[in-house]
């Protein structure tokens, strides 16, 4: 089972500042098969991401996504209000895992 | 527009069979493509995917969990059903279906808002 790794816990950032967040696989994932949700409290989470880098319809893009192999990563240019929520990665090939978790709170 | 219903006992005891039911609209499972997975939620902590069930009634399981499982579907009704057995406190969670549509790229498109169960002891 690929195991993912996100780093860090908790990024403290003020609006208009850019967030990298990381997600790192214990193996390679196959064809790059990585999608990002944002999850806000109380809701289901929202997919972002897709294939690594394909943004799902209706995001914004100030975010961004890239990677390949065993490290990959979400970046978001510009934080909204609205962005400061938690962020799963999930890789799909080699069955289906979530990694721990990045919270990304208003400093 | 695709949306997708959790619904099932907000508690049960310990040792007891859990099942669960997603009911959907604006999506068929019997379309080539489409699948439905149910991913739970421990209060506080990380998703954790558990099974998933395509549109050709194939079905996958998380490898911790496999021997308490099973998913199944009413294509009639459009629901997908999942059973977990034997349950215990650890297993108290929100349980989300969510919907595949990508063809084997098995990443969400569309949630439910989850329902939140709790196991007694």
């Amino acid at each position: 089972e690929t195991v993912l790794t996100q780093s860090p816990g908790t990024l403290s950032l003020s609006p208009g500042e850019r967030a990298t967040l990381s997600c790192r696989a214990s193996q390679s994932v196959i064809i790059n098969y990585i999608a990002w949700y944002q999850q806000k409290p109380g809701q289901a989470p929202r997919l972002l991401i897709y294939g690594a880098s394909s943004r799902a319809t209706g995001i914004p893009d100030r975010f961004s996504a890239s990677g390949s192999g065993t490290d990959f990563s979400l970046t978001i240019t510009r934080l909204e209000p609205e962005d400061f929520a938690v962020y799963y990665c999930q890789q799909y090939g080699d069955s289906l895992t979530f990694g721990g978790g990045t919270k990304v709170e208003i400093k | 527009q695709v949306t997708l219903r959790e619904s099932g006992p907000a508690v049960v005891k310990r040792t007891q069979t859990l099942t669960l039911t997603c009911t959907f609209s604006g999506i068929s499972l019997t379309t080539r493509g489409v699948s439905v997975g149910w991913i739970r939620q421990p209060p506080g902590k990380a998703l954790e995917w558990l099974a998933l069930i395509d549109w050709d009634d194939d079905k996958f399981y998380s490898t911790s969990l496999t021997t308490r499982l099973t998913v199944s579907r009413d294509t009639s009704k459009n629901q997908a059903v999942l059973t977990m057995t034997n349950m215990d406190p650890v297993d108290t969670a929100t349980y989300y279906c969510a919907v595949s549509k990508s063809s084997y790229d098995y990443y969400f498109d569309f949630w439910g808002q989850g329902t939140l169960v709790t196991v007694s002891s």
